[in-house]
């Protein structure tokens, strides 16, 4: 069975400085993983996504995941985080047949002026 | 292009009574699946369907129905309403059944009263 834990259900940081939201998983064969972003009263948009090649994946807005076998995880980071950055961010693993994602709880970031 | 777009946007229902939900894929798209999203939550897998056919299900009971037409859109049916049935349920279609590229709708909010 696969599962994925996200560290932090909130976590607040000011315009400007790093954004790290951090998710781990548990997977019985090679993962694929995913970072989605849920405006509010919104469904889910990809951010990123890790399925083979380069451990280090860049996606839209800026935002960026390394995928790290020895330490089960797939933090999400974005260099200077922006206003419009505020959401709730949901980390994935796919599974084997390719036909469905397991998320975790969600982190939902919050950015001070 | 369109999206994935569901229909109702939101809907209230008694516990008991029987709802359907409605999902349309992006043109191209063969693969829809169904996902609940209880408030406070990540989402949850229900169903995938291919070409009209089941191939994959979730830990939910069999009040949990769906089907999909040839023209590939969706619908979701939920029997006998529960309370905990209350939650935004997202569609997400992809090209293909075993493509982990999903890209989802924005949802519907079912309120259980």
């Amino acid at each position: 069975a696969q599962s994925v834990t996200q560290l932090g259900s909130h976590v607040s940081v000011s315009e400007g400085a790093l954004v790290l939201l951090r998710c781990n998983y548990s997977s019985s064969v090679p993962p694929y993983l995913f970072w989605y972003v849920q405006y509010p009263n919104q469904g889910l948009q990809l951010l990123l996504k890790y399925t083979t090649g380069a451990t280090l994946v860049k996606g839209i807005n800026g935002f960026e995941a390394e995928f790290k076998k020895s330490e089960t995880s797939f933090h999400l980071t974005k260099p200077s985080a922006h206003m419009s950055d505020a959401a709730e961010y949901f980390c994935a693993v796919g599974n084997n047949a390719g036909n469905m994602l397991t998320f975790g709880g969600g982190t939902r970031l919050m950015v001070k002026p | 292009d369109a999206g994935v777009t569901q229909s109702p946007t939101h809907l209230i229902k008694t516990r008991g009574q029987q709802v359907t939900l409605r999902c349309s894929p992006i043109s191209g798209h063969k693969s829809v699946s169904w996902y609940q999203q209880v408030l406070g939550q990540g989402p949850q897998f229900i169903f995938q369907y291919y070409e009209k056919e089941e191939r994959g299900r979730g830990n939910f009971p069999d009040r949990f129905s769906a089907r999909q037409f040839p023209n590939y859109s969706s619908e979701l049916n939920v029997n006998a309403l529960l309370l905990g049935d209350s939650a935004l349920y997202l569609c997400a279609s992809s090209v293909r059944d075993s493509n982990y590229e999903q890209y989802f709708g924005p949802g519907t909010r079912l309120t259980v009263t």
